[in-house]
């Protein structure tokens, strides 16, 4: 069975400009989480999607959004990027919800200069 | 591979030693625990989890004991191998439908000496 997918895995944007970063859950799961890791905040929670609805958010403001398609696929959003942004941006899916039946990708490095 | 570079509280361990590791959380009302392993270059990996109702659980060579009366977890790592290597955090949470929203603590880099 496949692994979490994350593409692209290394990303490189300008400030301003907005990037689309897309996650392939494992086959059959139905929740897909993201997380941002910064070498500043660690690992924080940014939103969860199930079954195409956003179950939980975190603390982020509104320039992070993301979305879930009928297939699970998710893909998030960043727009008018900041310096700040810069980050390894993980996905993570489970089929319950449950934490501890939750996978993570290898997540994607995002660079804004 | 990849590293995020955090600066990280490390411990140092020689191949075959217990290691322990531990966390500090802060919301008392927290019901719900999370160890979770980083490798390089990969996303955090699920190693064992614990409710507040109990104050230890065991795995496959991992001990998690719940403190809750100071707000303190460890992790202990029996028999120490080169693999074990990578950072660790604690991660608090809900058992149920939350999904992944958890709260991740700082992490702390395990290094294993051969």
């Amino acid at each position: 069975k496949a692994g979490v997918t994350q593409t692209p895995r290394y990303l490189i944007k300008t400030r301003g400009q907005q990037v689309t970063l897309s996650c392939s859950p494992i086959s059959g799961h139905r929740s897909v989480s993201w997380y941002q890791q910064t070498p500043g905040q660690g690992l924080q929670f940014l939103f969860e999607y199930f079954s195409e609805t956003q179950r939980n958010k975190g603390n982020f403001p509104g320039r992070f959004s993301g979305r879930q398609f009928s297939n699970s696929r998710s893909e998030m959003n960043v727009s008018t990027l900041e310096l700040g942004d810069s980050a390894l941006y993980l996905c993570a899916s489970s089929f319950n919800r449950r934490p501890s039946e939750q996978y993570f990708g290898p997540g994607t490095r995002l660079t804004v200069t | 591979g990849e590293s995020v570079g955090l600066h990280l509280p490390t411990l140092s361990v020689q191949e075959g030693d217990n290691s322990i590791i531990n966390c500090a959380y802060s919301n008392s009302a927290s019901d719900y625990f999370i160890w979770y392993k980083q490798e390089s270059g990969k996303g955090p990996q699920f190693i064992i989890d614990i409710r507040s109702n109990m104050d230890k659980r065991q795995g496959q060579r991992v001990t998690v004991l719940l403190n809750k009366t100071v707000k303190h977890l460890s992790l202990q790592i029996a028999a120490t191998q080169p693999g074990d290597s990578a950072v660790y955090f604690c991660a608090e949470g809900s058992p149920y439908n939350q999904g992944g929203k958890l709260i991740f603590g700082q992490g702390t880099e395990l290094s294993v000496k051969p």
